[in-house]
């Protein structure tokens, strides 16, 4: 079993929906959370970056941690076209010089 | 701003021949991450070095090896090339005590090894 699950979608929603993605993980020591965003062929940009239980929130997006249930969610709020992208979730028991564990990651169609 | 150069960006190879792949870091990051992609798989961390040695190591072949230059860049060497190595390779860099967030990805080389 996969440390880190992640639907892997496709996911196809129109423009201005509300988009909820999801990860579950098993290692408790994970205590930093991650969603990078990846366009086809190019390298994961951070989107948000999270490390306590609870809601951040950056513009149209919002990063959801429960450490008790080992799930986090990240919410994208008037989506656009922009946004149709591959969403990988990624979790660290440390900071610093240390490798991640990213989920499968999740396509995101957003139709105009 | 500077980003995280990765050459070449497309390599082709053939089966049982050797690939370097190089990475150059953002201007004074002393970290770097090498993870292996397949198609619509999740990235696997492969290697890191911090300050030109290793630093942590995950799923890199036996047949992989790796270095940090005095200049902090790196090459990933790849040899014996199996059909299963192609893949993308992404590396990252980080600054030198750094949080997660600070981890800079570059936008890979893929490799099609035929």
């Amino acid at each position: 079993q996969k440390e880190v699950e992640q639907d892997p979608g496709p996911l196809s929603v129109p423009e201005g929906a509300i988009v909820s993605l999801n990860c579950t993980y098993s290692n408790s020591a994970f205590q930093y959370f991650m969603w990078y965003r990846q366009y086809s062929r190019k390298g994961p940009e951070l989107l948000m970056y999270t490390y306590s239980s609870g809601n951040k929130e950056d513009g149209r997006f919002t990063a959801q941690v429960d450490k008790s249930s080992k799930y986090i969610s990240l919410f994208i709020r008037d989506s656009q076209p922009s946004d149709s992208a591959t969403y990988l979730c990624a979790m660290s028991a440390y900071t610093g010089r240390r490798a991640l564990t990213f989920g499968s990651g999740t396509r995101l169609q957003v139709q105009p | 701003a500077a980003g995280v150069i990765q050459s070449p960006r497309h390599l082709i190879k053939e089966k049982r021949e050797t690939a370097t792949l190089k990475c150059y870091p953002i201007p004074r990051h002393d970290t770097v991450y090498w993870y292996q992609q397949g198609p619509g798989q999740d990235p696997q961390f492969l290697i890191s070095f911090y300050e030109k040695m290793q630093s942590d190591k995950g799923s890199i072949p036996d047949r992989f090896s790796a270095q940090q230059f005095s200049d902090y860049h790196s090459e990933l060497n790849m040899s014996s090339l199996e059909l299963g190595d192609s893949a993308l390779y992404f590396c990252a860099s980080s600054l030198r005590g750094a949080t997660n967030e600070k981890l800079f990805f570059g936008s890979g080389t893929q490799l099609s090894v035929l």
